[in-house]
């Protein structure tokens, strides 16, 4: 059975730019997570998607957005890139409604801003 | 505000010893504590969780405690092995109001198992 797969595992863009990711999740799964991991920090909760409603955000300002498609797969975008967005994208999912939070996550993808 | 802090960034054990990883979290509301596992350009594995209302949960070589006086969580991994060497992140999560399905993660331990 297939894992969570990100695409692309490597972006490079320059400051201003808009990024996109990719994200499939586990068959079966429906929701969707977005985390990130700046250079020796823990990784920071962006967004949670469940059948295709945004369920909840962390604090990040608005240009960090997404969506989840029919098909649960999602996208994150980020625009107006800023130095700082420079950091590892994880995504990760999971059945909806487990409680105890059990999240498999992808490899991620790893954004550099020049 | 770091509602859940791992203060060691790094540890380093010999093989067959035991690995202790401390995690210490700040809300008593917390509902759900986990322990991820990191190797390096892979993303995060879910090792162990235990839940707010027990003490101890137990699987193999992993054992979690939770102190919940001391708002403190530990993972104990006897005996260690060198294929053990990787990033540990604890996670809580809150499972109700607005911190619904999100995890919020410590800043992780680097553990090095030595042969």
């Amino acid at each position: 059975e297939a894992g969570v797969t990100q695409s692309p595992t490597h972006l490079i863009k320059t400051r201003g730019q808009q990024a996109t990711l990719r994200c499939s999740p586990i068959s079966g799964h429906t929701s969707v997570y977005w985390y990130q991991q700046a250079l020796g920090l823990g990784l920071q909760f962006l967004l949670w998607y469940d059948e295709g409603e945004e369920r909840n955000r962390g604090n990040f300002p608005p240009r960090f957005s997404g969506r989840q498609f029919p098909n649960y797969s999602s996208e994150l975008n980020v625009n107006a890139l800023e130095l700082e967005d420079s950091a590892l994208y994880l995504c990760a999912s999971s059945e909806s409604g487990t409680l105890n939070e059990k999240l498999f996550f992808g490899s991620g993808t790893q954004l550099s801003v020049l | 505000d770091q509602q859940v802090k791992q203060n060691s960034p790094s540890l380093s054990v010999q093989e067959g010893r035991i690995s202790i990883l401390n995690c210490d979290y700040t809300n008593s509301m917390f509902d759900y504590f986990l322990w991820y596992k990191k190797y390096p350009a892979e993303g995060p594995t879910f090792l162990i969780s235990i839940s707010s209302i027990k003490d101890k949960n137990e699987d193999g070589r992993f054992t979690v405690f939770l102190n919940k006086s001391a708002k403190h969580l530990s993972l104990h991994i006897v005996p260690s092995q060198p294929g053990d060497s990787a990033v540990y992140f604890c996670a809580v999560v809150n499972a109700g109001g607005t911190s619904y399905g999100k995890l919020t993660f410590g800043q992780g331990t680097i553990l090095t198992v030595h042969p």
